[in-house]
């Protein structure tokens, strides 16, 4: 049973160019949630879903999108990166909200 | 927003101390979770509080909501360096209550 699952874990990006991160949970949860990790700053939420198809903002949506098209996968994209991305970005999902199952984090670098 | 205040943002322990970790809320919480995270990895969850005075404890780990229900502590009885971490309470935000918050954590290192 591989939980929730992140890819990639590690990344490099020039300013400017794309990608999307891949959160994949195996535990058939509704609800799935990107955040971003910084320093002194805690877990701050960017955008969750409640089922598939729906998407919703958090604390700190701009300069993300994410799409839901099928339960298991919530995958989170940057359009065009900017060094103020550079941060720990972790997957969750759950049943209800509350007990949050976690991915082991992804680690994007923007020079 | 839901905020959550976390103190303090850091605490060094001798093993075999206790410690306390409190978490403040602006508003009423209708539910008040506690995680775990070992550095560089995701978070665990350790335990849930829903009702006013409610306390829960795993192993040396015991966690309360005081009663009006806007206060939780996480206290640790004789630390071990297995408990050395980051820990955050999270929340949900009132309103549509799916958005998820969590506090800024504290990081605990536990001195063998």
């Amino acid at each position: 049973n591989a939980g929730v699952t992140q890819t990639p874990k590690f990344r490099v990006l020039k300013t400017g160019q794309s990608m999307t991160l891949l959160c994949a949970q195996d535990m058939n949860h509704e609800y799935m949630y990107w955040y971003r990790q910084d320093p002194g700053m805690g877990l701050r939420l960017i955008h969750y879903s409640v089922g598939e198809g729906t998407t919703a903002k958090g604390e700190v949506p701009d300069g993300y999108n994410v799409s839901r098209l099928k339960k298991q996968n919530f995958l989170l994209g940057l359009e065009s990166a900017a060094p103020s991305q550079t941060s720990v970005y972790f997957c969750a999902s759950s049943f209800y909200t509350g007990e949050l199952f976690f991915g082991e984090g992804s680690r994007l670098t923007v020079l | 927003s839901q905020e959550l205040e976390q103190s303090p943002q850091s605490l060094i322990v001798q093993e075999g101390k206790n410690l306390t970790i409190n978490c403040t809320s602006s508003k009423t919480l209708y539910g008040l979770y506690w995680y775990k995270q070992k550095y560089g990895e995701g978070l665990i969850f350790l335990m849930m509080l829903q009702k006013g005075g409610e306390e829960k404890s795993h192993e040396k780990i015991t966690a309360k909501l005081d009663e009006k229900k806007q206060q939780s502590s996480l206290h640790i009885t004789a630390s071990q360096p297995s408990h050395a971490g980051i820990y955050l309470c999270g929340a949900v935000a009132g309103g549509t209550g799916n958005q998820f918050y969590f506090g800024t954590g504290t990081s605990l290192t536990v001195i063998p």
